[in-house]
């Protein structure tokens, strides 16, 4: 089975701190993606990456950005949190091959921004 | 572009009733199709998928058929349980290089005992 790690289930930041979010993947999978997930806007991708070294914005990547010097690993950093970026962050990730494009999910990190 | 409409939630259902969640949708080309499902406090788990037209997914006695004809994939499920109290998501594929997912909003589903 495909397993899709994240480093916290719940995290409390101050506003203005650095934060990193990990995610790491199992099954040498080209793309892994960010999401968030609010009430009632369903999940909007932050940053998507296809390849190590690779980014590209998603819907909503102001206030983000992305890292991805391994093929298993993508972590989403928040430069300086903000309380509006308080929320459920999804990692995924999916195989470029076979054409489906299915992806797999982490559990997810809830992030408290005080 | 392309884009995802599923109804609205929440879906409150008894248990052993039949569910449908509609799920229609707008793309060039020809998308793959998915269910995803997400149980309180857990990440999305896929649920089925179907990528050509007419194909039915099916997965834990859920079902979807890609209805080309009328741009649909509704879930629907023959006798519902309370452990299948979940958010239901519809979404597809952007297909091409960038694999994208494009997500609907989510339908919460609750069974009752």
């Amino acid at each position: 089975d495909v397993k899709v790690t994240q480093s916290s289930r719940y995290l409390v930041k101050r506003t203005g701190e650095k934060v990193f979010l990990e995610c790491v993947q199992d099954m040498d999978h080209e793309n892994m993606f960010w999401y968030r997930q609010d009430p009632g806007l369903g999940l909007r991708l932050i940053y998507f990456s296809y390849d190590v070294k690779m980014k590209e914005k998603g819907d909503i990547p102001e206030g983000y950005s992305v890292s991805r010097e391994k093929k298993e690993r993508f972590s989403l950093i928040l430069e300086s949190a903000s309380t509006n970026q308080t929320s459920m962050y999804l990692c995924a990730s999916s195989s470029s091959s076979g054409g489906l494009w299915a992806q797999y999910f982490g559990p997810g990190t809830r992030l408290t921004v005080l | 572009g392309n884009s995802v409409t599923q109804m609205e939630g929440p879906v409150t259902l008894s248990e052993e009733a039949f569910l449908t969640i509609n799920c229609t949708y707008t793309a060039t080309g020809y998308p793959s199709l998915f269910w995803y499902v997400q149980y309180p406090g857990e990440g999305l788990q896929l649920l089925l998928k179907a990528t050509k037209a007419d194909d039915k997914g099916s997965n834990k006695g859920f079902e979807a058929t890609y209805r080309k004809e009328t741009t649909s994939f509704h879930l629907e499920k023959g006798s519902v349980q309370v452990s299948d109290s979940a958010v239901y998501f519809c979404a597809l594929s952007g297909g091409g290089a960038t694999n994208k997912l494009i997500f609907g909003t989510g339908t919460l589903l609750a069974v009752q005992p």
